[in-house]
């Protein structure tokens, strides 16, 4: 089964509030995980990665952190908007074998209230 | 600079052809990766090529798949007598190293099956 899931399948939020998605992961050996966004009838984008080393990172409005004790990821995303509304996925890759295998979870939609 | 192009778009094929999804990786990238997405889930890997090598098949249904990344042209996934339940979005990322960090999606190709 999946290694990867998600808690919440949608997350409703207010236009300029911030957004809180969380992810679970079940295998100890993964060392890089990467947060996607998808779009209606697009392809995932990337949108920010942390590697096993770290428990935070933190790009433009969107921040990752990383707690391996309970094999938890979050997004974060900051003053969220309307353009933010999108099914956000996370993903591992466990990097022992290193064959770009990534390992996504079922997703979340996020829908961005104006 | 031209992302990961994939076609066709859109395909539908009726019970028993064959499906050819094509892929053409970003310039300077020599990794191709193969995703599967039925609706409403995540993205599940099928495999992983490099020029003229496949390296993991492991998510490659034993029967009717198969593909290749020949030393000229596009990756090519083929799907032989195809089935309703091939209907699914089919996505490929490239990568210029052997691992995903740098991995880029295309917009996917839509099968149908009729």
């Amino acid at each position: 089964g999946e290694s990867v899931g998600l808690h919440l399948p949608t997350l409703s939020v207010q236009e300029g509030d911030n957004s809180i998605i969380n992810c679970a992961y079940s295998n100890s050996a993964s060392d890089y995980f990467i947060w996607y966004k998808q779009e209606s009838g697009k392809g995932p984008q990337f949108i920010i990665d942390i590697r096993s080393n770290m428990d935070k990172r933190q790009g433009q409005r969107v921040t990752v952190l990383l707690n391996k004790t309970v094999k938890h990821l979050s997004l974060q995303i900051a003053a969220t908007q309307p353009g933010d509304s999108a099914v956000y996925f996370c993903a591992e890759n466990m990097g022992s074998s290193n064959t770009g295998k990534l390992i996504f979870g079922q997703g979340t939609t996020l829908q961005v209230k104006p | 600079n031209a992302g990961v192009m994939q076609n066709p778009r859109h395909l539908v094929r009726r019970r028993g052809q064959e499906a050819r999804l094509r892929c053409s990786p970003m310039k300077g990238h020599s990794h191709v990766y193969w995703y599967r997405q039925l609706p409403e889930e995540g993205l599940k890997f099928m495999v992983y090529l490099q020029k003229e090598n496949i390296i993991d098949e492991s998510g490659m249904p034993k029967e009717r798949f198969s593909a290749e990344f020949p030393k000229e042209g596009p990756s090519i996934l083929r799907i032989q007598q195809v089935v309703r339940g091939d209907s699914a979005a089919y996505f490929c990322a490239s990568s210029r190293q052997g691992s995903t960090t740098e991995a880029f999606f295309g917009q996917g190709t839509r099968l149908t099956v009729v």
